[in-house]
């Protein structure tokens, strides 16, 4: 069966820090990953995604970046973080890009900028 | 632009039924999903209609109208442990999942 790890669980860091959420896959190969940021109350926003390794996209211009270093592991980082950047932010994977294929959700990282 | 439209909050009783709507306007569509969020935790994907018509899945049943461009959750025989927070989303012609701001369901003993 497939796992998704995604860590840390929470996160408090100062105005103009950097960041990096970390994201691995378990038990597939060349997985579909995203990257999405939920404030609180609201929908999910997505953020970056990835068909394969090396292959980003960008669905939201901002202060955030995403890697890909190897297939089963996505990386989001920024150099430095705003107070905008708080939030609930969580890794996602699909088998493919199928219509029906759905997402399965990592537990989330609550990030807070103080 | 592109929106989805469902109610912030529904109240219902343990044990009765519940229907939660949504109506969209995407460009595109393929399909819509629905996913479930306890307070915390991360979305858990429930059903996907691609089609008219309804799609069961034990207690919960999902339906969808595309000439109307609306959709519906129908949770019975509701249970406390319901209680969270319903997403429905759409895939746009970009093959991304558009979301609505959810639903809270809260259920009473």
């Amino acid at each position: 069966s497939q796992t998704i790890h995604q860590w840390p669980a929470t996160l408090v860091q100062p105005v103009g820090s950097p960041l990096s959420l970390e994201c691995t896959v378990e038990g597939t190969s060349n997985p579909n990953l995203y990257w999405y940021r939920q404030a609180a109350g609201r929908g999910l926003q997505l953020l970056f995604y990835s068909v394969g390794i090396g292959q980003i996209s960008s669905e939201v211009p901002q202060n955030l970046s995403a890697s890909r270093p190897q297939d089963r592991q996505f990386i989001l980082s920024s150099k430095k973080l705003l107070l905008s950047d708080s939030g609930f932010y969580l890794c996602a994977w699909r088998f493919d890009s199928s219509y029906n294929s759905p997402l399965h959700f990592g537990n989330g990282t609550r990030l807070t900028v103080t | 632009g592109q929106s989805l439209e469902q109610p912030s909050e529904v109240t219902a009783v343990e044990g009765a039924i519940v229907q939660i709507n949504c109506t969209y306007q995407t460009s595109g569509f393929y399909g819509l999903s629905w996913y479930q969020q306890h307070d915390g935790g991360a979305p858990t994907f429930l059903s996907y209609n691609g089609l008219d018509g309804l799609e069961e899945t034990g207690r919960f049943s999902s339906f969808l109208s595309r000439s109307d461009s609306y959709g519906y959750l129908l949770l019975q025989e509701l249970q406390m442990k319901d209680s969270a927070s319903y997403f429905c989303a759409v895939r746009d012609s970009n093959y991304q999942l558009i979301w609505g701001a959810g639903t809270k369901l809260i259920i009473k003993p």
